[in-house]
């Protein structure tokens, strides 16, 4: 079965500039989680879907960036205004629901590697 | 502050005998440990977790020990194969409270033929 996927794998964009970033998760996941991880590090948390609603976004850097996920299923990370420092790669992973007192295994997709001139 | 922390960026084994990889926590409140495999060009591949009340997890040539009073972990792998080459994030959650997963850098793994 098709695992989690995100496009573009590579996108170049000047700063200043407004980029999107889509994930399509497993189907029947109904669990999504954005992450950044920049050059020498792991990957760090941005925003938590379960189904439409996003039920942390604790970890999104600042009001340039915003994310939606109107049907449950596909994502859009969405950064204004970019600047250099918001280059890295962005990775979408998706989990079925948790269960009370258990995890759940997220599967991520390949990433998108976002480069800020 | 980093709250999980892997201190040493790489570690090279040669085939066939045990690899280490340590890591270090911060947070008293995680409940799970997890490692995730990452291969270049690909997202990280889930490896093997274990549970805060435990203090060992085995599965096939992958094991994670637990010591939750000195707050860590570490994965051993045995033994070690070619195709476990590759860049090891160790990582922890709150999973009864929240879905966040915290990642440490990483080490990277080479085995050496």
């Amino acid at each position: 079965g098709a695992g989690v996927s995100q496009t573009p794998s590579n996108k170049v964009t000047e700063k200043g500039k407004y980029v999107e970033l889509r994930c399509d998760p497993i189907s029947g996941h109904t669990a999504l989680y954005w992450y950044r991880q920049s050059l020498g590090q792991g990957p760090e948390f941005l925003i938590y879907f379960q189904g439409t609603g996003a039920a942390d976004d604790s970890g999104l850097p600042n009001d340039r960036f915003f994310a939606v996920r109107p049907e449950g299923s596909v994502s859009t990370l969405k950064i204004q205004r970019t600047e250099r420092g918001d280059s890295a790669v962005y990775l979408c992973a998706s989990s079925l629901a948790r269960l009370a007192g258990s995890i759940n295994e997220q599967f991520f997709g390949p990433g998108t590697r976002l480069t800020v001139l | 502050d980093q709250q999980v922390k892997q201190n040493s960026p790489s570690l090279s084994v040669q085939e066939g005998r045990i690899s280490i990889l340590n890591c270090d926590y911060t947070n008293s409140m995680f409940d799970y440990f997890l490692w995730y495999k990452k291969y270049p060009a690909e997202g990280p591949t889930f490896l093997i977790s274990i549970s805060s009340i435990k203090d060992k997890n085995e599965d096939g040539r992958f094991t994670v020990f637990l010591n939750k009073s000195a707050k860590h972990l570490s994965l051993h792998i045995v033994p070690s194969q070619p195709g476990d080459s590759a860049v090891y994030f160790c990582a922890a959650s709150r999973g009864n409270r929240d879905d966040k997963i915290i990642f440490g850098k990483g080490t990277r793994l080479h085995i050496l033929p």
